[in-house]
């Protein structure tokens, strides 16, 4: 499994726009990138995933770096509720989870 | 609401007991995926079942054992306990197997405290 770093932790302004990096520079070419989060006392739930091509969803955007070694999950407008711990996870189909330290993120109102 | 149910949400005993912890899976999963989370480990993978066959091992101890039954719900059996297993333990389920569109579903999760 490719291993993954991200920062510690990261800090945004409500309603400003929050970019968290992912590196993982051992990926192989068929491991799909996943995103989960856990907000304070539940369990993880589903960002986003993607490839190669830069992905959308109503939560979040996921941008791939073209090489596939880094990638970025962007929060379009952080609101109080985004506060979490955000885990990038590549992944190849048939493997299983295995999670990181995670970025914790904080929102300040 | 993910749909996915977890019993009993906290739990209390004593070192060397046993403990069964109980995980119903969202509507029509067929896979169900046990998860540890500790302070000092983090969230590490366990076990998974598929349609009630394990399916993959994690880091789970020799002392763990889980089983899925023929209605997919699943149990994860905790013996000789150590002060070292109180953790959080999730169960999460996704449609068919671990994959590229897989979704995990993560249930609220049970605590463990051992004494």
């Amino acid at each position: 499994d490719a291993k993954t770093t991200q920062p510690n932790s990261m800090e945004s302004n409500e309603e400003e726009p929050v970019h968290l990096p992912c590196n993982h520079s051992t990926i192989s070419g068929t491991d799909y990138i996943h995103w989960y989060r856990q907000l304070p006392s539940q369990g993880p739930e589903y960002v986003i995933h993607g490839l190669t091509s830069n992905v959308n969803n109503r939560m979040a955007s996921l941008a791939i770096a073209e090489d596939r070694k880094s990638s970025t999950l962007i929060l379009h407008r952080a609101t109080l509720r985004d506060a979490a711990v955000y885990y990038c996870i590549p992944m190849q189909t048939g493997n299983q989870f295995y999670f990181g330290t995670g970025t914790s993120l904080t929102v300040i109102p | 609401d993910s749909g996915v149910t977890q019993t009993p949400k906290h739990l209390i005993t004593a070192t060397g007991q046993r403990v069964t912890l109980r995980c119903s899976p969202r509507s029509g999963d067929l896979s169900v995926y046990w998860y540890q989370q500790s302070l000092d480990q983090g969230l590490q993978f366990l076990i998974q079942y598929y349609n009630g066959e394990e399916r993959a091992k994690g880091n789970i101890l020799e002392r763990f054992s889980a089983q899925q039954f023929p209605d997919l719900h699943s149990e994860l059996n905790l013996s000789s306990l150590e002060l070292g297993d109180s953790a959080l333990y999730f169960c999460a389920s996704s449609r068919t197997t671990s994959g590229s569109y897989n979704e995990q579903f993560f249930g609220p999760g049970t605590r463990l405290t051992v004494l």
